[in-house]
């Protein structure tokens, strides 16, 4: 039973256009959310991420909307540059078994940049 | 940026042996955690600690265990190997954001 999931696997999204990634969620006690994105034969690279008090968290090229009352989330990346094919991962913190805050992971949507 | 390091990168191995796969952290984080991923899905926790002699086992379930004897290093180890054990292992530590090591890629033949 997946409580976040990232619905796209893959989406290709010419350079100099707008990349948006989705994610939803199922867990109403998640209070915290954070997007990785990963290369291959390497570790998640922390991006960014949104407490669920705001709506919406801005960096640079990449800017993360919320909307608790749909368990939804997006990852804008505006311009897109082929830098950024990657794996993004969607994940979300909440309190866990034995009084922890533990990251449940998506499944991950492969952007790739079309020079 | 946080410097967390993994060894070996990749491992091939028989069944049965014992492995240890070993990560440490520079940045005196007090949490840290281990991973499992496999292609195209999505990481499963598998092990976590909030200290020093403190470990946890994750949501997924794992024939693996852990230890905790020093605050920068988290050493995650089999028994046995097999088969069913090839994947990729990804460390992480924390103070708020998770930092991922480079990870380990397992093939147990």
């Amino acid at each position: 039973d997946q409580q976040v999931k990232q619905n796209s696997p893959s989406l290709s999204v010419q350079e100099g256009r707008i990349s948006i990634l989705n994610c939803d969620y199922t867990n109403s006690m998640f209070d915290y959310f954070l997007w990785y994105k990963k290369y291959p034969a390497e570790g998640p690279t922390f991006l960014i991420s949104i407490s669920s008090i705001k709506d919406k968290n801005e960096d640079g090229r990449f800017t993360v909307f919320l909307n608790k009352s749909a368990k939804h989330l997006s990852l804008h990346i505006v311009p897109s540059q082929p830098g950024d094919s990657a794996v993004y991962f969607c994940a979300a913190s909440g309190w866990g078994g034995a009084g922890s805050y533990q990251l449940t992971f998506g499944k991950g949507t492969k952007l790739s940049v079309i020079p | 940026e946080a410097d967390i390091y993994q060894t070996p990168r990749y491992l091939v191995i028989g069944t049965g042996k014992k492995i240890t796969l070993e990560c440490s952290q520079t940045m005196g984080h007090d949490k840290m955690y281990w991973y499992q991923q496999d292609p195209g899905m999505e990481l499963h926790l598998i092990h976590y600690s909030y200290g020093v002699n403190s470990t946890e086992k994750g949501d997924l379930s794992s024939e693996s265990t852990v230890s905790r004897i020093r605050t920068e290093h988290f050493p995650l180890t089999l028994e046995s190997a097999r088969p069913s054990h090839t994947s990729q292992y990804l460390c992480a530590s924390s103070e708020n954001e998770q930092f991922f090591g480079p990870g380990t890629r397992l093939t147990v033949l």
